[in-house]
């Protein structure tokens, strides 16, 4: 059964930096999401992504978050200078269609230090 | 602003123990109601969507329905494997895309 997935599992950082959350969406869909769980908290929308442009984000995605669908099978979330509260789980989630049901990456978990 | 509240936020029950889970939800025109299961550490896992009153809809030991001001999963008869989070989300009127969850029910199934 086709699956999104995601890399890495667990990434550590430092204060500042920049990290990259990379994702495979199921390859017959074309809509992409970005969410991120804060530990113990709900799910969070950040951006959803169709046809190579962002439809909606959220409050949470300012400026020091970006989207880009690099080739016809990755959907990167970058963050520019991490900061402690970005420590979160991190989902990838595609839908075939607007509307349709969305199925969810296993995560990457971030933390920044 | 859309929101959505489940109850209650922590279940136990006895394998074999039917009980049901409930997600009221606040938004401007529902487009979509969607259960998810999530067990620690993973992601969520699509269970069902639901789009209009009435509704219903079944897999297995789960049942979920749907009013226009709640829904339901019912669980008949679980397993400890059933034991996870069950989360509800929303898709309202005023987005196409945002999905808005709750806080999600902790069900726990004791052998």
């Amino acid at each position: 059964e086709p699956e999104v997935t995601q890399t890495p599992s667990h990434q550590v950082t430092q204060m500042g930096q920049e990290v990259i959350l990379r994702c495979v969406p199921i390859s017959n869909h074309l809509y992409f999401y970005w969410y991120r769980q804060i530990l113990g908290q709900k799910v969070e929308f950040l951006v959803s992504f169709y046809n190579n442009e962002i439809s909606e984000k959220s409050e949470i995605f300012d400026d020091q978050f970006s989207v880009e669908r690099p080739d016809g099978s990755n959907f990167t979330l970058k963050i520019r200078s991490t900061k402690l509260e970005d420590s979160a789980m991190y989902f990838c989630a595609s839908s075939v269609i607007q509307g349709n049901e969305q199925f969810f990456g296993p995560g990457t978990r971030l933390t920044v230090l | 602003e859309d929101q959505v509240t489940q109850s209650p936020e922590a279940l136990r029950l006895q394998e074999g123990e039917s009980s049901s889970l409930n997600c009221s939800y606040t938004v401007s025109g529902l487009r979509g109601l969607f259960w998810y299961r999530q067990d620690p550490g993973k992601g969520p896992e699509f269970l069902f969507t639901l789009y209009s009153a009435g509704e219903e809809k079944e897999k297995e030991r789960l049942k979920a329905t749907l009013t226009k001001k709640e829904s339901f999963l019912h669980i008949t008869a679980p397993k400890p494997e059933d034991s996870a989070t069950y989360l509800c989300a929303v898709l309202s009127g005023g987005s196409n895309y945002k999905l808005t969850f709750g806080k999600g029910t902790l069900l726990t199934v004791n052998p």
